[in-house]
């Protein structure tokens, strides 16, 4: 599984919260993406980071911010959270170049009433 | 920027018989092509995946065809089992050193069931 956790696995929050969730990896990989996945929509990109600090907007990036202080964490903050958020989201790495093979977290079920 | 379309939407086979996914892609730069399972309730998982050099991949019953010019590609799964039933999804992407050469783009993904 590439050494890859999400957390929390599960959260339930109300509209207008902020909401943070958090990717980690063990091995030092310089690429790091956030998905969601709806019914219908297949995966779709949000932000990825090709480093320390460097980060970059996906195709729905509206929203949603990141961070990435250290190599191995990546956060995805929802600074007011809204109905149309609730999905699933998962984090993946790339072990190679960009654009190569990503390996994908357990993903975080998030519901927002 | 790249545009990936997968067909079909679901699929359902008996057990034994083939069952075969298509995708095609829009930019002709891609030249790599990854294949994703997921299960109910976990995570996608790589199953095969080729590159623009090689037309044909195989793994057991599973191969995955390459045609660069009709920009397509397919998955074929041979001698269907009941545990290959999940959702596949198709990827495509631009493997390189930096830039915007950093994505995937997944096609919308194929639901298969696999009749007892």
């Amino acid at each position: 599984d590439a050494g890859i956790t999400q957390s929390p696995r599960h959260k339930v929050t109300e509209t207008g919260t902020p909401v943070t969730l958090r990717c980690h990896q063990t091995e030092n990989h310089r690429y790091m993406y956030w998905y969601r996945q709806d019914p219908g929509h297949g995966l779709r990109l949000i932000h990825y980071s090709y480093g320390v600090k460097d980060t970059d907007k996906g195709e729905v990036s509206d929203g949603y911010s990141v961070s990435r202080s250290k190599t191995e964490d990546f956060l995805l903050t929802l600074e007011s959270a809204t109905s149309s958020q609730t999905s699933v989201y998962f984090c993946a790495i790339t072990t190679g170049l960009p654009g190569d093979t990503q390996y994908f977290g357990p993903g975080t079920r998030l519901t927002v009433l | 920027g790249e545009n990936v379309e997968q067909h079909p939407s679901t699929l359902s086979v008996q057990e034994g018989d083939s069952a075969v996914i298509k995708c095609t892609y829009s930019d002709s730069a891609s030249n790599y092509f990854p294949w994703y399972k997921q299960e109910l309730g976990k995570r996608p998982q790589l199953i095969i995946d080729i590159r623009s050099n090689v037309g044909e991949k195989k793994d057991q019953r599973i191969a995955v065809t390459l045609n660069k010019t009709a920009k397509h590609f397919s998955l074929h799964i041979t001698e269907t089992q009941p545990e290959d039933s999940a959702v596949y999804f198709c990827a495509a992407s631009i493997k390189g050193s930096g830039g915007s050469n950093y994505k995937l783009t997944f096609g919308k993904g194929t639901l298969l069931t696999v009749n007892p």
